[in-house]
């Protein structure tokens, strides 16, 4: 359940443009992942998340997909501003069995230039 | 409404000083997570309690670590003695249910530099 990782550590885009941000999970029996946002100097703060029933969940101009045949998990964001400007992290949970315990992943740099 | 609480924000000691780190979680909330940050390992959890209570200190690293947590609105991560390699950042974070996981609320952090 501790191996939470994501294929880019880093991804840059233009302003206006779509972003994806990748996620691989190692533990089958995660059923809840989060997305966070962590902006320079500051703690991480909650974007979306998603339960294991689902395939796809919208918010505000993101979009959390999740594939449990492969275990990956993606964040989309639609007209990418300056302000998305952060490192993005995902983590998984296993509500089940882990007492409230989520697990992250390293994080991706995403920069958005104007 | 307040978030999660940590104080102090930015420290410097020497090498060998006892550090504490402070948070008061979210009113309500029944979980509270420690959590240090460095470029080298990314978020690692450290100790969490449900209603105040010790679950699983397996991430602490060291006998050096201990956290407390005597009631619903005040935990302490302390380092005694601190060492440079503890130079990070501490996160504390909360959760309205204990023992589900949800959305973390995170602080601030504090930024500890050990010289």
């Amino acid at each position: 359940g501790e191996s939470v990782g994501l294929h880019l550590p880093t991804l840059s885009v233009q302003e206006g443009d779509n972003s994806i941000i990748n996620c691989a999970y190692s533990n089958s029996a995660s059923d809840y992942f989060i997305w966070y946002k962590q902006e320079s100097g500051k703690g991480p703060q909650f974007i979306i998340d998603i339960r294991s029933n689902m395939d796809k969940r919208q918010g505000q101009r993101v979009t959390v997909l999740l594939n449990k045949t492969v275990k990956h998990l993606s964040l989309q964001i639609a007209a990418t501003q300056p302000g998305d400007s952060a490192v993005y992290f995902c983590a998984e949970s296993d509500r089940g069995s882990t007492l409230g315990r989520l697990y992250f992943g390293r994080g991706t740099q995403l920069t958005v230039w104007p | 409404d307040a978030g999660v609480i940590q104080s102090p924000r930015h420290e410097v000691t020497e090498m060998g000083q006892e550090v504490t780190l402070r948070c008061k979680p979210i009113s309500g909330h029944n979980s509270l997570f420690w959590y240090r940050q460095t470029m080298m390992r990314g978020l690692e959890l450290l100790i969490y309690f449900n209603n105040n209570v010790p679950i699983d200190d397996s991430g602490m690293p060291e006998d050096r670590f201990s956290a407390k947590m005597p009631n619903a609105s005040f935990s302490t991560l302390k380092i005694q003695p601190s060492e440079p390699r503890d130079s990070a950042v501490y996160f504390c974070a909360s959760n309205r249910r204990a023992g589900v996981a949800g959305e973390l609320f995170f602080g601030e952090g504090s930024r500890l530099t050990v010289l």
